[in-house]
């Protein structure tokens, strides 16, 4: 299983609205709606911010939502924050019941 | 509050076994299930398996051959084996529970290096 392709790294200013893209395939990305991203901040533990595509968990902020068109996922993240600046990591289900994560993509709030 | 802990040895040699425990505070490992994930250095994340209490597991098709996990349901933990390992296996490896298709809550991670 490949890993899905994610950009290295995004930067964006205070206030403004970034995206992040995820691509992967019709057996993992385009075949399920079962693509989650999560947060990682250096020292701490990976966090869920997005499940099933665009779904929030309970205590995420509403500036963070996701969507899904063919085999490429979206992460944005409006009105940018300092505490935001993190690595993100899309992952989706796969044909093959298993789980693939993508490269992951650092982002910074200039 | 669930928490996930990981530990085990921090240095294994090449050819031998990496072993890691993950011990579940706040929730019964009879309630969901429950995978295992790395990062190498400078590298993205790397699915490696679930296991649900019962003993029904899954594995990376490119770890398969050399992992097996467990489920002690007495002592509330999981864990890991992987065999065989190299300079390649070096990496932060991370627990977490699976919420449906989703890792929702994970450890803090564990750094296991492949040396001699």
């Amino acid at each position: 299983q490949s890993a899905l392709t994610q950009p290295a790294s995004v930067s964006g200013s205070p206030g403004q609205s970034i995206t992040i893209s995820c691509t992967g395939t019709s057996s993992d990305v385009g075949g399920y709606n079962f693509v989650a991203w999560y947060q990682h901040q250096p020292g701490k533990a990976p966090k869920l911010t997005i499940y099933d595509v665009s779904h929030r968990p309970s205590g995420v902020s509403n500036r963070f939502s996701g969507s899904k068109s063919g085999n490429t996922a979206s992460l944005t993240i409006s009105g940018l924050q300092a505490e935001d600046e993190a690595d993100y990591y899309c992952g989706s289900y796969t044909s093959s019941r298993t789980w693939v994560f993508g490269g992951g993509t650092k982002l910074t709030v200039l | 509050q669930v928490q996930l802990q990981e530990s085990g040895p921090g240095l294994v040699k090449p050819s031998e076994t990496l072993s890691l425990t993950c011990t579940v505070s706040g929730d019964s490992v009879t309630t969901y299930y429950w995978s295992w994930i790395r990062q190498p250095p400078g590298k993205g994340l790397e699915w490696i398996g679930y296991i649900y209490y019962s003993g029904s597991t899954n594995y990376n098709p490119s770890l398969k051959s050399r992992v097996t996990t467990s489920v002690d349901t007495s002592k509330n933990q999981f864990s890991l084996i992987l065999h065989s390992v190299t300079a390649a296996d070096t990496a932060v490896y991370y627990c977490a529970r699976m919420d449906e298709q989703a890792f929702d809550i994970w450890g803090q991670g564990t750094l296991v290096t492949v040396s001699s």
